[in-house]
């Protein structure tokens, strides 16, 4: 299976920050990279696939970049209710595994 | 389309339970479909697809005890849920799978159902 790991597991910030997380995978995935926002009590919801393309009605402060087996997703000015974690996934093979998690929260 | 989950339940371990995904909004056979799942507190797993033409998989944690299947009359997604063990705790969703010429990816959610498995 391709594995995935995420950094930093949490961070703090303020508003207006700029975030980024990234998210490695353990062999080469091209572009087959999907980020995911999860607010707490809620279901998860797609932001980015193809690990740049913005997902429609998403603002356009999230971004995504990557390929290959290293990948990045970044907040250029953090609002409040950016609060969530995030989740990178592969889909380049099944199982269609999940990182573990970027928990961000307001400093 | 909008997908909403029912069957939650609290069940004890070796029982049985059935999830139900009605699917509105759109027709189930023109999609993929899964099944993923969230232990408290914890992150996300997948655990089943059925494709467009039926084919289905499954995570090897859920292989021989759970069954994704559909009733394309009425639109809905299943989950049969066998042999059940405390470590299938989680609320379960079930997503739409929206094919790309790259990366496929869950488009859609349900709101999850919330599975416990507790003697």
């Amino acid at each position: 299976d391709i594995q995935l790991t995420q950094s930093p597991s949490s961070l703090s910030a303020s508003v207006g920050d700029r975030v980024t997380i990234t998210c490695q995978a353990n062999q080469d995935i091209s572009d087959y990279l999907n980020w995911y926002q999860q607010k707490p009590g809620k279901a998860p919801k797609l932001l980015i696939y193809d690990a740049s393309t913005l997902q429609t009605g998403v603002p356009s402060r999230f971004s995504g970049g990557g390929s290959g087996t290293h990948f990045a997703f970044t907040i250029s000015s953090l609002q409040p209710e950016d609060v969530a974690t995030y989740y990178c996934q592969q889909y380049h093979d099944l199982p269609p595994l999940f990182g573990p998690g970027t928990t961000v929260d307001l400093k | 389309v909008q997908l909403q989950e029912s069957g939650p339940g609290l069940v004890k371990p070796s029982e049985t339970l059935s999830l139900t995904c009605s699917v509105s909004g759109g027709s189930i056979t023109t999609y993929y479909w899964s099944w993923i799942r969230q232990p408290p507190g914890k992150g996300l797993e997948w655990v089943s697809i059925i494709y467009s033409a039926g084919k289905t998989y499954y995570a090897d944690s859920v292989k021989g005890r759970f069954t994704i299947s559909r009733d394309n009359s009425k639109n809905t997604l299943f989950l049969q849920m066998n042999s059940l063990r405390v470590e299938d705790t989680a609320v379960y969703y079930c997503a739409l799978v929206a094919v790309r010429l790259s990366s496929d990816a869950f488009d859609v959610w349900g709101r999850g159902t919330m599975v416990t498995v507790s003697s």
